[in-house]
């Protein structure tokens, strides 16, 4: 499986933009790029996914370099509620094992109020 | 939509003892992962079907393990004789397969502590 690299922690204030960072080096040409979130005490949370082209959902922006080697999962506006720790993740679309998710260490984001 | 559900939510069991952990996917969802989480780590895949079918198995998915998708609805995960090491969150996860990629939706996990 293709690694990626986190940052192991950020911090934001409320209401103020986040960037979370992924590096992806070693990306081949059918990954998609996951983004997953876990609050406290739950399971993981989809929060949005590209390939090549940036995207926008209610949640997030994903916003995926021209080599494809990183990429930066945008908060608008930080919440409290947004206080997890955040996944990035290579999934291949080809093979068997598309469906197979392999999480890192992710990053853990703390909001200030 | 009533997202994917687990029972129970937290077991606590005796080394040695078998435990059976449940999961409901969403409904029509055909794909259905298991998942496993210790402390302070990121999820581990275990293992997944597609409806009825066991189509992937993580090495970490000793003898000791065992699941089923009956008719590819619910999921069992049975551990037998269970193991300190085997203390963690047990994650279920559902997907309805896209054409390149999809997308999984966990549920809330069954927490397992192994005395």
């Amino acid at each position: 499986d293709a690694k990626t690299t986190q940052p192991n922690s950020m911090e934001s204030n409320e209401e103020e933009p986040v960037h979370l960072p992924c590096n992806h080096s070693t990306i081949s040409g059918t990954d998609y790029i996951h983004w997953y979130r876990q609050l406290p005490s739950q399971g993981p949370e989809y929060v949005i996914h590209g390939l090549t082209s940036n995207v926008n959902n209610r949640m997030a922006s994903l916003a995926i370099a021209e080599d494809r080697k990183s990429s930066t999962l945008i908060l608008h506006r930080a919440t409290l509620r947004d206080a997890a720790v955040y996944y990035c993740i290579l999934a291949n679309a080809g093979g068997t094992s598309y469906g197979k998710l392999t999480f890192g260490q992710g990053t853990i984001l703390t909001v200030h109020p | 939509d009533t997202g994917v559900s687990q029972d129970p939510r937290h077991k606590i069991t005796k080394r040695g003892q078998n435990v059976t952990f449940r999961c409901d996917p969403i409904s029509e969802h055909n794909r259905l992962y298991w998942y496993r989480q210790t402390l302070g780590q990121g999820p581990e895949f275990l293992t997944y079907f597609q409806n009825e079918a066991q189509l992937e198995k993580s090495r970490l998915l000793s003898d000791r393990f065992s699941a089923e998708r009956p008719k590819g609805s619910f999921s069992t995960l049975e551990i037998q004789r269970t193991e300190q090491g085997d203390s963690a969150m047990y994650l279920c996860a559902s997907s309805s397969r896209g054409r390149l990629t999809d997308t999984q939706y966990f549920g809330p996990g069954t927490r397992l502590t192994v005395l």
